[in-house]
């Protein structure tokens, strides 16, 4: 059975800082690995998705890897911005299943 | 750029009574989730749809549930009578395939009170 865990649980930084959010699983057998952001009391915005057979994806400050062995995956957030405040959620997806199962997620707090 | 859309944004209920959420996939996805998420807690899945079928609902997802698509564009989910700890966050979502990227819709606060 899958399992999701995200470290650290929050976290607060000065505006300018390169950031590392990590997410951890446990089914080595993960088919795809999503970033999400979500603002309080709002829906999930996808970030960024990363197939099996990728290591990485970048979008813009965002870069998201993803190591089936070690069974982790990093979100890299450059030149953090107060605007970058929020939660983010990462979720695994399996072989054979539609469901994604989610971290308890990150709370990131960037200070100007 | 095309977005998942949910309806009520705040829905209010009395224990024991029906509710219907809505859903509005993007216009060109074939599958279909819900998701829920209790406050303060981990978002959960709770069923996915596609070919106007079930094909997978987790433990949560008890005969309360249901879930329709009653035409080409809506799909509802249903739960017969709400109970206290139905309240929650629930988020609609949609994708091209099974492990292609899903996207979310913004959300239905469901309070049972």
């Amino acid at each position: 059975k899958q399992e999701v865990t995200q470290i650290p649980a929050a976290l607060s930084v000065p505006e300018g800082e390169n950031l590392v959010l990590n997410c951890s699983f446990t089914d080595s057998a993960i088919y795809n690995l999503q970033w999400f952001r979500q603002d309080p009391g709002k829906g999930l915005t996808s970030l960024l998705l990363i197939q099996s057979s990728q290591r990485e994806q970048t979008s813009g400050r965002l870069n998201a890897s993803l190591d089936k062995s070690s069974g982790r995956s990093t979100l890299y957030i450059a030149a953090s911005q107060p605007g970058d405040s929020a939660t983010y959620l990462c979720a695994g997806g399996s072989y054979n299943t539609d469901k994604l199962i989610f971290g308890t997620g990150t709370r990131l707090q960037v200070f100007p | 750029e095309p977005e998942v859309t949910q309806t009520p944004s705040h829905q209010v209920t009395q224990m024991g009574q029906e509710v219907i959420l809505r859903c509005v996939p993007i216009s060109n996805h074939l599958y279909f989730y819900w998701y829920r998420q209790i406050l303060g807690q981990k978002v959960e899945f709770l069923v996915s749809f596609y070919n106007n079928e079930i094909s997978e609902k987790s433990e949560i997802f008890d005969d309360q549930f249901s879930v329709e698509r009653p035409d080409g564009s809506n799909f509802t989910l249903k739960i017969r009578s709400t109970k206290l700890e139905d309240s929650a966050m629930y988020f609609c979502a949609s994708n091209r395939g099974v492990n292609y990227e899903q996207y979310f819709g913004p959300g239905t606060r469901l309070t049972v009170t």
